[in-house]
């Protein structure tokens, strides 16, 4: 059974400073790794998707990697900004189709 | 491209009642998600089908949800009779095939008092 965590569960970072995130998963038979964006009150919005063939997506200041063979994912955010304070969520799809979600990580950035 | 719509997006109901919530999918998109996500929580997942079938409601508590995928488009989620532990949003999400990228709706969030 697909089991994802995420660490930090939450994380303040001065304005400005670079940051990652961490995913961790048990089963390494997957499609792909998908990170969203959630603001309070609101929905899931997807921000990089890597495919298992894939190492890394990049998109603007945000980075994400994937190390199959290990079960780890990072999201990196550069340069952060007060406008990133969101919830972060992983999640992977699995060859079955079904998408599995960590917890999240609250992120909080001071301005 | 119209993103996956839910409706409504809020509801308040009191327990033993019962309560629908809809999702339309983006068009062209074969599997579609219904994920329960409670406060400070990642969304965990109810039911997933493929076209009109089930291909996983191992998570859906059967006593008191149901689901169904009519024509393979819209879906429609029930709850009946509903508890206070179903207060949570209720997330639609769907991918057009296999390890395609996963969209989701804004989310029907419950209360249940």
């Amino acid at each position: 059974k697909q089991e994802v965590t995420q660490i930090p569960a939450a994380l303040s970072v001065p304005e400005g400073e670079n940051l990652v995130l961490n995913c961790s998963f048990t089963d390494s038979a997957i499609y792909n790794l998908q990170w969203f964006r959630q603001d309070p009150g609101k929905g899931l919005t997807s921000l990089l998707l890597i495919q298992s063939s894939q190492r890394e997506q990049t998109s603007g200041r945000l980075n994400a990697s994937l190390d199959k063979s290990s079960g780890r994912s990072t999201l990196y955010i550069a340069a952060s900004q007060p406008g990133d304070s969101a919830t972060y969520l992983c999640a992977n799809q699995g060859g079955d189709d079904k998408i599995i979600f960590g917890k999240g990580t609250r992120l909080h950035i001071l301005p | 491209e119209a993103g996956v719509a839910q409706s409504p997006r809020y509801k308040i109901i009191e327990k033993r009642q019962s309560v629908a919530f809809w999702c339309n999918p983006i068009s062209g998109h074969a599997t579609l998600y219904w994920y329960q996500q409670i406060l400070g929580q990642g969304p965990k997942l109810l039911i997933q089908f493929q076209n009109n079938g089930v291909v996983d409601d191992s998570q859906l508590p059967k006593d008191r949800f149901s689901a169904e995928r009519l024509k393979g488009v819209d879906s429609t989620l029930k709850i009946q009779p509903a508890k206070l532990e179903d207060s949570a949003v209720y997330l639609c999400a769907s991918t057009r095939s296999s390890g395609t990228e996963a969209f989701f709706g804004q989310g029907t969030r419950l209360t249940v008092v």
